[in-house]
This record gives C-alpha cells, structure tokens and sequence, in this order.
C-alpha cells in the first residue's frame, strides 16, 4: 500500500528562524494537502496541491509539489510563537494517506 | 464553511462503560466520515471509514466489535467503544471530505479525549 514518509519528526527553533518539513510518498499523488493541529486541538486543513511543480504561498509559509507529484514541502519563513504545532501532510491516492508528522517547537 | 461537530469533548468513565461519540456534518451531506484514533504526540491513525447505509471498512487490526460505527444518516455517524479499557483511552476524531471524494481536504470534528479508569 502506500507509503508516506515525513520528515523531521521534532523541530526546535528559535523565533525569527526558518522551518521546512518533507514528506515523500511511494507512489505517485493525484495531490498533497496539508494541515496544522495545534496542541490539545484537532488538524485544520491549510493547503491542497494538485499540479506537478506547483508552489502556492499563505503569508509566510510556501507550499511545494514536486514534479514527480511523489513529494512536497512546506516551508515557514521566520517563524513566530503562533507557528507552534504539528504539521502534517496527506497524500491523496484513491484516499488519504497521512503522514507521521512534524511537530514544530518554537522558543521565543 | 463546511463545518464538523462532534460530540462529547471529553469522557472519563469506569472500565466496562460503553461509550457513544457522535459526528455530524452541520452545513455538507457526508456520505462517507472517517474515524481517527491519535496518541499523545502521535500522527492520526485511520481505524475505519463510515459509510452511509452500509457497513463500515475497518483498518486492518482494528476490531469491528470494539469498536462499533453507525453511519444513520447523510449527516451523522456514531462510534461507540463498547467496553471500554484502560488501553482504549486515547484522542479520537472523525473527519469528513466536505467535497465529497474521498482523497479530497476533510474537514476534522473537535475530537473527543477518552480516559478510561
């Protein structure tokens, strides 16, 4: 079946640093969504990605597919205390795969 | 927007109680809902997808008569852990895919934090 791979696990930064989490699947993607779940909250949906190649931007953070639509990238740029959480992705097949996640710590 | 409620937020309960945990759709039909079970500073695990008027497909090494799911209507879907133990205390969430296909964004219901004692 298949597999979704995210990477790092854990992340610590200072605040005003940059943040790129990675998620890789085994198999081709019809798309790559992404989501945010805050501590002691449920995931909120932030991004779909469908197009090979595609780059999509929500303020500081940019959002990549890859051009073989097996991978993607999220990427926060100086990150501020509110960015805390754990992000993850989802590969989308014939369902939702989702990945292990990249729980995000920000020191102030 | 498409909105997912569910129902309880919390529940602490005796070992043996059988607890319910509902899931609607408030503003979207949901033909099909899917029930997650998380661990603390774990990613989501997919126990079973709900479907309307007909049975549950549960993930593999999760057990139908455990945890049992009712999907009554275009807009709801139960799951009740049916005796529940210490060790199926954990977050569980149900989400639904507001645009209907299945690989499409879900939307996820505030999740219920289950402590058995």
């Amino acid at each position: 079946g298949q597999q979704v791979m995210q990477i790092p696990q854990y992340q610590h930064v200072q605040e005003g640093e940059d943040f790129t989490t990675y998620c890789n699947s085994s198999t081709t993607l019809s798309n790559i969504q992404w989501y945010k779940q805050r501590p002691g909250g449920h995931p909120v949906f932030l991004i779909q990605l469908v197009k090979s190649g595609e780059v999509k931007k929500q303020k500081r953070l940019t959002f990549q597919f890859g051009e073989a639509k097996k991978n993607s990238s999220l990427h926060i740029t100086a990150t501020q205390t509110t960015d805390v959480g754990t992000y993850f992705c989802a590969a989308a097949g014939n369902m939702l795969t989702f990945g292990g996640g990249t729980r995000l710590m920000v020191k102030p | 927007g498409a909105v997912v409620s569910q129902h309880p937020s919390w529940v602490i309960c005796k070992s043996g109680t059988s607890v319910k945990i509902e899931c609607r759709s408030l503003d979207f039909q949901a033909t099909t809902m899917f029930w997650y079970r998380q661990f603390p500073k774990q990613s989501l695990m997919l126990m079973a997808t709900s479907n309307e008027g007909s049975k549950a497909t549960y993930e593999q090494g999760v057990e139908k008569d455990k945890f049992l799911i009712n999907h009554a209507s275009l807009t709801l879907s139960t799951l009740t852990v049916t005796s529940a133990h210490p060790e199926d205390s954990s977050f569980y969430i149900c989400s639904a895919p507001y645009r209907g296909a299945l690989n499409q964004p879900q939307h996820f219901g505030d999740g219920t934090r289950l402590s058995i004692l």
